[in-house]
């Protein structure tokens, strides 16, 4: 069975630092990975995805995600955050085809400080 | 990029009633749709899978006879909560896709059952 960890449920950063979200995934065969974004009520917007090729995948907004299979990790990285990325952000690992299930994680909430 | 709408955006009812949400997809014919449920400050859950034309894949532990799910054109999928009560309150997403690698999602409805 698929499933996705992030194991941080809370992270607080100032404005300009640097971020990292932790992403681990199991998944029994090729997974695709996505990060996806949400603010309060709103849906789901897409940061990125990891279907195959270079293990580093760039997203919208300045965010980067590198696929690592010998951790199976996908974690997602910012190199200076903007308090407008104060958001609720989630992990999700699917199959080879856009019609499969996509399982997310918990998510983790990112708080930013001034 | 692929636009999905969802109608209403918030929806008040009283218990005992019935509650129909709306999944569009606005610009690409989808072949499948899913239902997911959000608790608060919690994770997406996959409710069921429609494809068009057939009768919906739930996930296990959803009732079908609560949650009725139909996908009658390749544009529209609905969810009807039958006979709403208090704990069916909750923040509900639709996802659509037309096949490929990617599920584009709706925007959510918040329901709120008194």
């Amino acid at each position: 069975a698929q499933s996705v960890t992030q194991p941080d449920i809370h992270i607080t950063v100032s404005e300009g630092a640097s971020l990292e979200l932790r992403c681990n995934y199991s998944y029994g065969a090729t997974p695709y990975l996505f990060w996806y974004v949400q603010s309060p009520g709103q849906g789901l917007q897409l940061l990125l995805k990891y279907f195959s090729g270079d293990t580093l995948v760039q997203g919208i907004k300045g965010f980067e995600a590198e696929f690592k299979r010998s951790q199976s990790s996908f974690n997602l990285r910012k190199p200076s955050v903007h308090w407008s990325d104060a958001a609720e952000y989630f992990c999700a690992v699917g199959g080879v085809r856009g019609n499969e299930k996509l399982t997310f994680g918990t998510g983790t909430r990112l708080t930013i400080i001034p | 990029g692929a636009v999905v709408s969802q109608h209403p955006s918030r929806v008040i009812c009283k218990s005992g009633t019935s509650v129909k949400i709306e999944c569009r997809s606005l610009d690409f014919q989808a072949t499948t749709m899913f239902w997911y449920r959000q608790f608060p400050k919690k994770s997406l859950m996959l409710m069921a899978t429609s494809n068009e034309g057939s009768k919906a894949t739930y996930e296990q532990g959803v009732e079908k006879d609560k949650f009725l799910i139909n996908h009658a054109s390749l544009t529209l999928s609905t969810l009807t909560v039958t006979s709403a009560h208090p704990e069916d309150s909750s923040f509900y997403i639709c996802s659509a896709t037309a096949g490929y690698n990617e599920q584009f999602f709706g925007p959510g409805t918040r329901l709120t059952v008194l």
